[in-house]
């Protein structure tokens, strides 16, 4: 039963384009979305996170745009960098138990 | 200086042993967490506690145990393991609860492997 999906496993991108990665959730109560980066051997760590009361949310040069009634949001990374290169998390949270639910996680390539 | 620390960072151990994972965290955090990653790479929550309370307890096998002794540490002691424990566990924490603008702060993970 996943309730968020990343459908695309990895993604590649040259250094200076925009990366685009895109998350799909199934669940209504669903009100809180977060993106995480993972390098490898690392914690996740957090990127940048929308609330169901926004439709964008922006931070230097990640940008995270959320479409309710789609139930999809995607993170754009512009210019993407090669130290961008990493597997990227979409989660989501909300109802009455707050806990997170991931998505299978998208390895992003950005290549010099 | 570390945020969310764990240990062992690697641990290989046979069927039937019993272990745990130290979680500690300097955040000053109220709400602490359990993770695992599987095989298939899903990050699933097991176990949440604030102010050492439990709050969550995902469907986990018994043998599964977290013990909060205080807010700033969070161990998981594993029984009697078994060869499909083999996974990534990540503990996390958080400042609140469930707030929004509360992410989790996530450990460096701990690589079990039953043989």
């Amino acid at each position: 039963d996943q309730q968020v999906k990343q459908n695309s496993p990895s993604l590649s991108v040259q250094e200076g384009r925009i990366s685009i990665l895109n998350c799909d959730y199934t669940n209504s109560m669903f009100d809180y979305f977060l993106w995480y980066k993972k390098y490898p051997a690392e914690g996740p760590t957090f990127l940048i996170s929308i609330s169901s009361i926004k439709d964008k949310n922006e931070d230097g040069r990640f940008t995270v745009f959320l479409n309710k009634s789609a139930k999809h949001l995607s993170l754009h990374i512009v210019p993407s960098q090669p130290g961008d290169s990493a597997v990227y998390f979409c989660a989501a949270s909300g109802g009455s138990n707050y806990k997170l639910t991931f998505g299978k996680g998208t390895l992003l390539t950005v290549n010099p | 200086d570390t945020a969310v620390s764990q240990t062992p960072k690697y641990l290989v151990t046979q069927m039937g042993n019993d272990k745990s994972i130290k979680c500690e965290q300097n955040l000053g955090h109220d709400t602490m967490y359990w993770y695992k990653q599987d095989s298939k790479k899903f990050l699933k929550i097991m176990f949440s506690y604030n102010n050492k309370e439990l709050i969550i307890n995902e469907t986990v096998p018994n043998r599964f145990s977290p013990k909060s002794p205080d807010k700033a540490h969070l161990n998981l002691h594993i029984n009697s393991l078994e060869l499909g424990d083999s996974a990534v566990y990540f503990c996390a924490s958080s400042q609140k609860n469930g707030a929004y603008n509360s992410p989790l702060h996530f450990g460096n993970g701990t690589r079990l492997t039953v043989t």
